[in-house]
C-alpha cells in the first residue's frame, strides 16, 4: 500500500493557461475523489469516480472543470483558461467500496499558484 | 443542508497539557457518519476516526478521545497529554450518506503544541 500519490505537488501557472493534475489511488480502491481546499479552510467536494464512471460533481466544478478516468486507474483533472479564483490546494482519494463505509485516504494535494 | 462548525479557529497548548477539540454539526438526516481528520504541515489529510450516528459510545483510542452527543449534535476530540506531534489542523466532517463519497468538511482548528 503506497498511499494516494498526486502530480504534481506545485504548480505555478499564468491566468488562461491550461493545467493538468494526476492522481493515482491505491491500487485496490475502486472509487475515487477530487476535493479542493483554500486556505484556512476544509476541503471542498468536487468530483467522484467509481471505477471509470463519474457519478457525482459539484456545482463547484465549473465548466471549465474536467475530470477522467479513462481505465478506472488514475484519474486526470484538468482546468481550462485558468482564473486566479482556481489557486487552491486540490486534493485526490480514494476508498473502496466494497467495504462498509470504507474512509476516505487522501494524497498529498496539488497547490496550484495562478497569477 | 449540511453544515459543520469548529468555532475554534487556533488553540495554543503547552505540551502534555490536555485539549479538547469542538466540532458541531447540522443535518436533516437522520443516519449519518462524522469523522476527524488530522492534517499535519505536509498537507496529507489522515484519517483518525468514524463514527455512526446510531452509536453515541464514546471512543477512546491511546492518547485520543472523542464525546458524541446527539442531542446537541456535537462530537468533540480530545487528546490528552499533547505533545509536540499533535500540531496540525484538525477537521471535523460530516457524511450524510453513509457511502463516504461526499464529505462536508468544516473550517478546521489548528493545534499548536508548543515545549
Amino acid at each position: 500500500d503506497t498511499g494516494v500519490s498526486q502530480d504534481p505537488r506545485h504548480k505555478i501557472t499564468k491566468r488562461g493557461q491550461n493545467v493538468t493534475f494526476r492522481c493515482d489511488p491505491i491500487s485496490e480502491h475502486n472509487r475515487l475523489y477530487w476535493y479542493r481546499q483554500t486556505l484556512g479552510q476544509g476541503p471542498e467536494f468536487l468530483t467522484y469516480f467509481q471505477n471509470e464512471a463519474q457519478l457525482e460533481k459539484s456545482r463547484l466544478l465549473s465548466d471549465r472543470f474536467s475530470a477522467e478516468r479513462p481505465k478506472g486507474s488514475f484519474s486526470t483533472l484538468e482546468i481550462q483558461r485558468t482564473e486566479q479564483g482556481d489557486s487552491a490546494m486540490y486534493l485526490c482519494a480514494s476508498s473502496f467500496s466494497g467495504q462498509l463505509n470504507s474512509p476516505l485516504h487522501f494524497g498529498n494535494g496539488t497547490r496550484l499558484t495562478v497569477t | 443542508a449540511q453544515k459543520v462548525t469548529q468555532a475554534q479557529t487556533e488553540i495554543s497548548v503547552v505540551e502534555k497539557e490536555d485539549v479538547t477539540l469542538d466540532c458541531v454539526y447540522e443535518t436533516r438526516d437522520t443516519t449519518y457518519y462524522l469523522f476527524w481528520y488530522k492534517q499535519p504541515p505536509s498537507g496529507e489529510l489522515v484519517f483518525l476516526i468514524r463514527r455512526n450516528s446510531f452509536d453515541e459510545q464514546n471512543e477512546i483510542s491511546g492518547r485520543y478521545s472523542w464525546n458524541f452527543q446527539k442531542s446537541t449534535s456535537s462530537f468533540n476530540f480530545t487528546i490528552t497529554a499533547s505533545q509536540v506531534v499533535d500540531s496540525a489542523v484538525y477537521f471535523c466532517a460530516l457524511d450524510p450518506t453513509g457511502t463516504a463519497s461526499k464529505l462536508t468538511f468544516g473550517t478546521g482548528t489548528r493545534l499548536q503544541v508548543t515545549l
